[in-house]
């Protein structure tokens, strides 16, 4: 198995441009989620998805902030502009949730980092 | 923010058993307790988690007190590849993580 993929694994853009990052979950997971590492913040989860559909968004920071899932093996994370604060690390992870299971291992990707100059 | 509260840093002998403690004092009765680490560059990786009982596994023990207000993750003989963050976490159903600042675990050779 590879893993979460996630592409690319190193961004940088300047100010104002359209950023994309994605991911690609282990096959059979019906879980997506994404989360955003920074020395200030730490580790947050911005979003994420069950069987495709985002299910608590509660973590995305604003509106310029924009995922989507449109088929089980694939989502992105689109900022648009983007700004210097939102140089980190971005993390992708998948689970497998079964109804009634106690837990859900949860399995990261690489991580794409990203810096806004 | 994170519930729980971890010392920021530890050291431990190479071979010898590291212990990582955690208190989590407002933790609730459906919530269990989770142990993620995070080697450097990478991203987190699951490690063990449990309700009331102790538990283990191929990786670590997982020791809970009886009163659930605290928890020691037990790395029997660590290693240099056991250098990491360390994260304990309280969630329910695992579908929300919130991660704290962990510990920072160092394996001294």
């Amino acid at each position: 198995d590879a893993g979460v993929i996630q592409s690319p694994r190193h961004e940088v853009t300047e100010m104002g441009q359209e950023v994309t990052l994605r991911c690609k979950p282990i096959s059979g997971h019906n879980s997506l989620f994404w989360y955003r590492q920074t020395m200030m913040r730490g580790l947050e989860l911005l979003i994420y998805f069950n069987n495709n559909v985002p299910i608590d968004d509660s973590g995305m920071p604003e509106d310029r902030f924009s995922a989507k899932m449109p088929n089980a093996s694939f989502s992105t994370l689109k900022i648009q502009p983007s700004e210097p604060r939102d140089s980190a690390v971005y993390f992708c992870a998948s689970s497998l949730m079964l109804w009634g299971a106690e837990y859900y291992e949860q399995y990261f990707g690489p991580g794409t980092r990203l810096t806004v100059t | 923010d994170a519930k729980t509260t971890q010392p920021p840093s530890m050291d431990c002998a190479e071979g010898r058993a590291a212990n990582l403690p955690c208190n989590h004092s407002t933790i609730s009765g459906n919530e269990y307790v989770y142990w993620y680490r995070q080697i450097h560059s990478q991203g987190p990786q699951y490690i063990i988690h449990g309700l009331k009982n102790n538990e283990t596994n191929e990786m670590a023990s997982l020791i809970i007190t009886e009163d659930r207000k605290s928890s020691t993750l037990i790395l029997p003989h660590a290693t240099l590849r056991d250098t990491a963050v360390y994260y304990c976490i309280e969630s329910v159903g695992n579908e929300k993580l919130t991660f704290g600042t962990g510990t920072r675990l160092t394996i001294i050779p």
